[in-house]
């Protein structure tokens, strides 16, 4: 079993709607839960940052974070065409840096206009 | 765009070849960080480099070799190439070691025939 689960998708949903993306996980120890966005043919890049549990929001975009359930989710208002691409999920614990982040294999978005 | 220049962007080969894939970290940055993506794995740590020393190892194989010049650029050097090892692979730039954010480069698309 995977340290980090993520449905693969595709996620097909219309322009204006609100969509979920979830990540499930079964290290104790994670206290940092990012979100990344890499669009077909490019990078990863860093969307939403959450240390331990709670909910964060910029914009459109609310990440939340359920340590009791190992269960961390990223929303999306409004959704947009320009939201289309693979999200990743990312976790790791406290002071191990970088490179001890585990990624999900990513959920792939499809927003249609 | 990250600031992280990748080269190759594609690069296709035959078994058993050698190849050299470089990374130029954002301005003022320390770390590297190289990462292999696949379909099914995700993004995998192969290794980093701190001003020029190694820091980490991941889930690099003996055939992949690494190094991070004075000029801070690295070379992630791949050989006895098979077809398993056709990924994207990617690196990232950070400003210190033990930091949890890096941003990573557009990739190399390597293709092993």
């Amino acid at each position: 079993q995977k340290e980090v689960e993520q449905d693969p998708g595709p996620l097909s949903v219309p322009e204006g709607a609100i969509v979920s993306l979830n990540c499930t996980y079964s290290n104790s120890a994670f206290q940092y839960f990012m979100w990344y966005r890499q669009y077909s043919r490019k990078g990863p890049e860093l969307l939403m940052y959450t240390y331990s549990s709670g909910n964060k929001e910029d914009g459109r975009f609310t990440a939340q974070v359920d340590k009791s359930s190992k269960y961390i989710s990223l929303f999306i208002r409004d959704s947009q065409p320009s939201d289309s691409a693979t999200y990743l999920c990312a976790m790791s614990a406290s002071g191990t840096g970088f490179q001890k982040l585990v990624f999900g294999t990513g959920t792939r978005l499809l927003v249609s206009p | 765009d990250s600031g992280v220049t990748q080269t190759p962007k594609h690069l296709i080969t035959a078994t058993g070849q050698r190849v050299t894939l470089r990374c130029s970290p954002r301005s003022g940055d320390l770390s590297v960080y190289w990462y292999q993506q696949s379909l099914d794995q995700g993004l995998q740590f192969l290794i980093q480099y701190y001003n020029g020393e190694e820091r980490a190892k991941g889930n690099i194989l003996e055939r992949f070799s690494a190094q991070q010049f004075p000029d801070l650029h690295s070379e992630l050097n791949l050989s006895s190439l098979e077809l398993g090892d056709s990924a994207l692979y990617f690196c990232a730039s950070s400003v210190a070691t033990g930091v949890t954010e890096a941003f990573f480069g557009q990739g190399t698309r390597l293709t092993v025939v």
